[in-house]
Order: structure tokens, then C-alpha cells, then sequence
């Protein structure tokens, strides 16, 4: 079965630079989620989106944005980059519409950023 | 804001052996799921609990969703090898919102 798919699957940049992460989701999911983990932590959640619009925001930097697109992929804008955005993102999906299973989020493989 | 205390934090068992762990809430949810992560990896959906007293099996994983629908525990029976990882339960108290994850359980199994 396809899954979460997330690109790149590393990333290095310099202290202020930008990044961008993308997300495409399992095929018909409507529903993306953005989750940062640092290490050995567990992830924490910054974003998500449903049918293009924001759905839930948690703790995401003002310096970060991130959009959902027509054809349900989604991207994670992160400016000005400090050393503490080194970290591993992943991206999630669901399907809202799916009945009793709307709640189960997929987890992709994820993008490691390092920041020099 | 709410917080999910899981524990043990590890764990070392002997291969064949069964496991429990556990997760406890300050704060009532609506759903429970269970994920495993291997190192660098993505978490995996093992369980989905949405029940107040749902208990679900997956091959050898069973776990229940707490009766106060503040805790929800994981049981693994006749571990193998390849159950090594970290466990985290998860909860969330809306519809397609976000997920609280617990602290981990770090798994390790000896043959």
C-alpha cells in the first residue's frame, strides 16, 4: 500500500538559511499534520491542514509557514534556521472522511535537517 | 497543557517473554493509538483505540483503552527480536487534531 511520502529525506543548511520540506500524503487522504522531534524526544506538533485550509496549530515558530495544495500535498517553509531547528519533521495523513478510523495519522519516513 | 506519562521508560526482556506498558493522562481523550519507531525511521500505527474499555489485538499486541479515558496500556506477548524499538502512545481529543505523544518506551529484547 502507498504511503506518506516526504522529500527530502536529508537536509543540511547554514545557521539563517531557508528549507523546505515536502509532504505528499497516501492517495484520497484529505488531511495533513506536520510533527518535529528532536532527539529522543517524541514528536511534537506544529501544524495541520484539512482540505487546504489550517486545521490546528501547535508550537511552530512564527519563522516557519507551511501550505496545503490543490492536489493535497503539503510544504514546510522554515526561515532564518537556528541550530535548535536540527531535528527530524514528519509529516502525517489521515482521511477526515473515513469514519471511524478519521483519528489514525500515518506517519511518513521523515526529512533530518541539520543546521550548521 | 496535557501531558502523557509513559512507562516504563525501558525495558530489557528476554526473547519469548510478554510486555506491558503503559500510558497515563492528566487529561481526558478521545482517542488512543500506539506506534512503534525504529531509529530515524517514521512512527508506525500499530493500534487505534476509540472506546472508553475497547480492547484490540493486532497478531501478538493487545491494547485497551482506559475506562476513565485517561490511561490505555499495551501488552506484547512472546517477544521477538525484531520488537526492539521505541513504543509511544498517543492520544488526541478531536476530530483530526493534533496528537500528544507519550514519553517512549524503549524496547529491547535479548535472545
Amino acid at each position: 500500500a502507498a504511503g506518506v511520502i516526504q522529500s527530502p529525506r536529508h537536509l543540511i543548511k547554514e545557521k539563517r538559511e531557508t528549507a523546505t520540506l515536502k509532504c505528499y500524503p497516501i492517495p484520497r487522504h484529505d488531511t495533513v499534520y506536520w510533527y518535529q522531534q528532536g532527539p529522543g524526544q517524541d514528536p511534537q506538533f506544529l501544524i495541520s491542514f484539512y482540505e487546504k485550509m489550517q486545521s490546528d496549530k501547535g508550537s511552530i515558530p512564527d519563522r516557519f509557514s507551511a501550505q496545503q495544495f490543490s492536489d493535497y500535498h503539503s510544504e514546510l517553509n522554515m526561515s532564518s534556521l537556528e541550530l535548535g531547528d536540527s531535528a527530524l519533521y514528519f509529516c502525517a495523513s489521515s482521511l477526515l472522511r473515513g469514519g471511524i478510523s478519521y483519528n489514525e495519522q500515518f506517519f511518513g519516513p521523515g526529512t533530518r535537517l541539520t543546521v550548521l | 497543557g496535557q501531558q502523557l506519562n509513559q512507562s516504563p521508560q525501558s525495558m530489557f526482556i528476554q526473547e519469548g517473554e510478554d510486555v506491558s506498558m503503559n500510558c497515563t493522562s492528566s487529561s481526558i481523550f478521545n482517542t488512543w493509538l500506539w506506534y512503534k519507531q525504529d531509529p530515524g525511521e517514521g512512527p508506525v500505527l500499530l493500534i487505534a483505540l476509540y472506546k472508553a474499555g475497547e480492547l484490540t489485538s493486532n497478531g501478538r499486541l493487545t491494547a485497551q483503552f482506559g475506562i476513565t479515558r485517561k490511561d490505555s496500556f499495551l501488552n506484547i506477548s512472546a517477544s521477538i527480536p525484531s520488537d526492539v524499538g521505541i513504543y509511544f502512545c498517543a492520544g488526541n481529543t478531536g476530530t483530526a487534531s493534533k496528537l500528544t505523544f507519550g514519553t517512549g518506551t524503549r524496547l529491547q529484547v535479548t535472545l
